[in-house]
């Protein structure tokens, strides 16, 4: 079974800083990796997602995320974030088996952006 | 967007109450499936759906029932409510691979 860990539950950056936020799944098979971001009292919308192929993927509103299957990991970055970014994020998976695979989320972390 | 609707937004109920929630979609999407999300657990598949009248469960479906009667429609009961279904339940539809349409959440307060 897919499994997805955020490894910080917070993360506090000053305006125009990078950010990088941590996601590490395990899986026994091939996978398909996401990030959704949920701003305050909204629902969750898609970032980016890794289906195959180049393993760095670009996302909506400057972010991106790289794929690197021998450390299990797809952790997301921006150069520089906005006010505007201060949100949750998450990181799911779901596995590439056949029939119904169900999507897999992390605890979520939530990205802090200060002035 | 999907087109996703909740309802209702927001509740609050009584312990022992039955609450239903309702998730109405106007994609003609096939599979939806309710979460609820809480602090520290982000979210948990409760109940999904793959097509009329075809559910089955997720990892916390204790406590909960769906029915889905029509394409567009997907419900979600507590049958008697318990003040640890205090949450928010988000309802999702799926186009393609892994990308689920959130709604924008149902808010249920159980006293």
């Amino acid at each position: 079974a897919q499994s997805v860990t955020q490894l910080d539950s917070q993360v506090p950056v000053f305006e125009e800083a990078p950010v990088e936020l941590r996601c590490n799944y395990s899986s026994s098979v091939s996978v398909y990796l996401f990030w959704y971001v949920q701003y305050p009292n909204q629902g969750l919308q898609l970032l980016l997602k890794y289906l195959s192929g180049s393993t760095l993927v670009k996302g909506i509103n400057g972010f991106e995320a790289e794929f690197n299957k021998s450390q299990t990991s797809f952790h997301l970055r921006k150069p520089s974030v906005h006010i505007s970014d201060t949100a949750e994020y998450f990181c799911a998976v779901l596995g590439g088996g056949t029939g119904f695979q169900k999507l897999v989320f992390g605890t979520g972390t939530r990205l802090l952006v200060s002035p | 967007d999907a087109g996703i609707t909740q309802s209702p937004r927001h509740k609050v109920t009584e312990t022992g109450t039955p609450v239903t929630l309702r998730c109405h979609q106007t994609e003609n999407h096939r599979y939806m499936y309710w979460y609820r999300q809480d602090p520290g657990h982000g979210l948990r598949l409760i109940h999904y759906s793959y097509g009329v009248k075809d559910t089955d469960k997720g990892e916390v479906s204790d406590g909960y029932s769906v029915s889905r009667s029509k394409t567009e429609d997907f419900l979600l009961t507590l049958e008697s409510a318990t003040s640890s279904q205090t949450s928010v339940y988000f309802c999702a539809t799926h186009r393609e691979a892994g990308e689920l349409f959130f709604g924008e959440g149902s808010r249920l307060t159980v006293l």
